[in-house]
C-alpha cells in the first residue's frame, strides 16, 4: 500500500462515452503526475500538476483532460477516445516535484472498444 | 534527449542471484531508481541511488552505478519466487521534475 489511491481499477468504455479517472493521495504530498502504460512501450508521462497547477503536459491529445481540484486529488477526463488509448493508467504523487522520489497507485485498466 | 535501455526478460532459478543492467543517456541526472512492477499492480520503489555514489547496498539489493559508461545494474541476492516481477529503472531530468522509464526487465524466478 502507497497511500496513492485509484479507481476504478479496471473501465471498459465506447469510443463515443465520457469517462474518469480518479486518483488519491493522502500523504501529504504536493505534486501529482499521470503515467500511460501500453504493452511493448516505456511508461509515458501524461501530465504533472504541482501545487494544483499543471505544469507539464507531453503533447496529450485533448481527448484527455487533467483536472486537479486540491494537492489529494487528480482526475483525468477521457472523452471520445481511440482503441489505441487501451492501457494502464498511473497516477503518482511526490513531496514537491523537485524531491525525486514519486509513489504510485496501482493504477486503471482501460479498455477502449 | 533521454533514452533509458533494458533488456526484456531474464529467467534465474530461485536461490541465484539477479542481476538486470541498465543504460541511459542522460548524464546529468541526479538520482537514478529501481521501480518494480507486480501483476496487476503499481509501480513500487525499491531503491535509488545519488549519481555521485558507485554503490549502495540495502539487503539483497545491490545498485552499482557507472557513470562513465552511463550503465546502472540492479542485484537481487538469493533470488525468490516473489521477486518474479517487471523491474524498470528511470532517471530523472535535469530540471528534476520527470522521470524517464526503461522499458522494463521481466524477471522469471523457477523453484
Amino acid at each position: 500500500e502507497t497511500g496513492v489511491t485509484q479507481t476504478p481499477r479496471h473501465l471498459v468504455m465506447g469510443m463515443t462515452n465520457k469517462k474518469s479517472l480518479k486518483c488519491e493521495q493522502h500523504l501529504g504530498h504536493n505534486a501529482m503526475y499521470w503515467y500511460k502504460q501500453s504493452a511493448k512501450k516505456p511508461l509515458e508521462l501524461m501530465f504533472v500538476y504541482n501545487f494544483k497547477e499543471q505544469t507539464e503536459n507531453n503533447s496529450v491529445p485533448s481527448r484527455f483532460s487533467p483536472e486537479c481540484p486540491n494537492s489529494s486529488h487528480l482526475f483525468l477526463h477521457l472523452h471520445t477516445l481511440q482503441p489505441e488509448d487501451s492501457a494502464l493508467y498511473l497516477c503518482a504523487s511526490s513531496p514537491d516535484p523537485k524531491f525525486y522520489i514519486q509513489y504510485f497507485g496501482a493504477g486503471t485498466r482501460l479498455s477502449v472498444l | 534527449g533521454e533514452d533509458v535501455e533494458q533488456s526484456l526478460f531474464l529467467s534465474v532459478r530461485e536461490g541465484d542471484s539477479s542481476v538486470i543492467n541498465c543504460t541511459y543517456t542522460d548524464s546529468s541526472s541526479t538520482y537514478l531508481y529501481w521501480y518494480k512492477q507486480e501483476p496487476g499492480a503499481g509501480l513500487q520503489l525499491l531503491t535509488y541511488i545519488f549519481s555521485n555514489m558507485d554503490m549502495k547496498q540495502d539487503q539483497r539489493l545491490t545498485v552499482l552505478l557507472n557513470k562513465k559508461d552511463k550503465h546502472l545494474s540492479l542485484r537481487i541476492a538469493d533470488t525468490q519466487t516473489g521477486d518474479s516481477a517487471i523491474y524498470f529503472c528511470a532517471e530523472n531530468n535535469n530540471a528534476g521534475n520527470m522521470l524517464t522509464f526503461g522499458g522494463g526487465t521481466r524477471l522469471m524466478v523457477k523453484p
